[in-house]
């Protein structure tokens, strides 16, 4: 049963930048696609991104290219998402998920990770 | 990118009473190379991730209850709650992976 595991929350100053850990366990973390998603208060989900760790190349959603940096360290089984120039429309819920591309779904999600932009 | 809506956006059923919600793509989802539909469905309580509910438009995640089906190719799917139950209360997202993820707006499934 795989399981991801986020860092906390965390609160921080327009025009600086965050970093949100996902810990993989469980599964086999090089194979699967993790995928970033965030969720703005009381509004819908929309994908940030992916990347594999096996290969190593992310794939960015056109809103947060060039504002968005995804990794993973295979050692760790930790996948990280880095967002820049935060805004306060940046404020969301920020989750790490697993694609599974044979489902073609995100059958795993970590618990989440509130990031609040705020001066 | 491919747009979701889904309709109606906010619903009150009876318990066991039949829960149904409607998901459109803007264009079709179905994949030539495999026959399937790159359409998901995921269920989202207050304060947790999204679960996954259904895959290939129809098909059941394991560990979901059988009162709950989805249907529908190319560009129009339905997810259905056969018999409401008080744990269903949620908002549901209907997702595609045919191309650049996006999800629908979600629809709210309340008890009337």
């Amino acid at each position: 049963q795989a399981q991801l595991v986020q860092s906390g929350a965390e609160v921080k100053k327009p025009g600086s930048s965050v970093k949100v850990s996902c810990k993989a366990s469980g599964g086999t973390f090089t194979s699967y696609t993790v995928s970033w998603v965030r969720q703005a208060p009381g509004r819908g989900l929309e994908w940030m991104g992916g990347i594999t760790p096996f290969f190593g190349t992310p794939d960015y959603s056109q809103k947060f290219q060039g504002r968005v940096t995804m990794t993973a360290d295979r050692s760790t089984s930790t996948a990280y998402m880095e967002l820049s120039s935060l805004r306060s429309d940046d404020t969301a819920v920020y989750y790490c998920a697993r694609y599974d591309s044979i489902l073609g779904a995100f059958d795993y999600w970590g618990q989440g990770t509130l990031v609040t932009v705020s001066s | 990118d491919i747009v979701m809506t889904q309709s109606p956006d906010s619903l009150a059923v009876s318990l066991g009473e039949r829960a149904t919600i409607n998901c459109k793509s803007s264009q079709s989802v179905l994949s030539s190379s495999d026959n399937k539909n790159y359409l998901a469905w995921y269920q989202q309580k207050p304060g947790q991730p999204p679960k996954l509910l259904i895959y290939w438009s129809s098909t059941r995640e394991s560990g979901v209850p059988d009162r709950f089906s989805g249907s529908g190719s190319g560009t129009d799917f339905t997810l259905t709650i056969s018999s409401l139950q008080a744990e269903d209360v949620a908002v549901y997202f209907c997702q595609q992976y045919y191309s650049t993820p996006t999800f629908g707006p979600g629809a709210r499934v309340h008890i009337k």
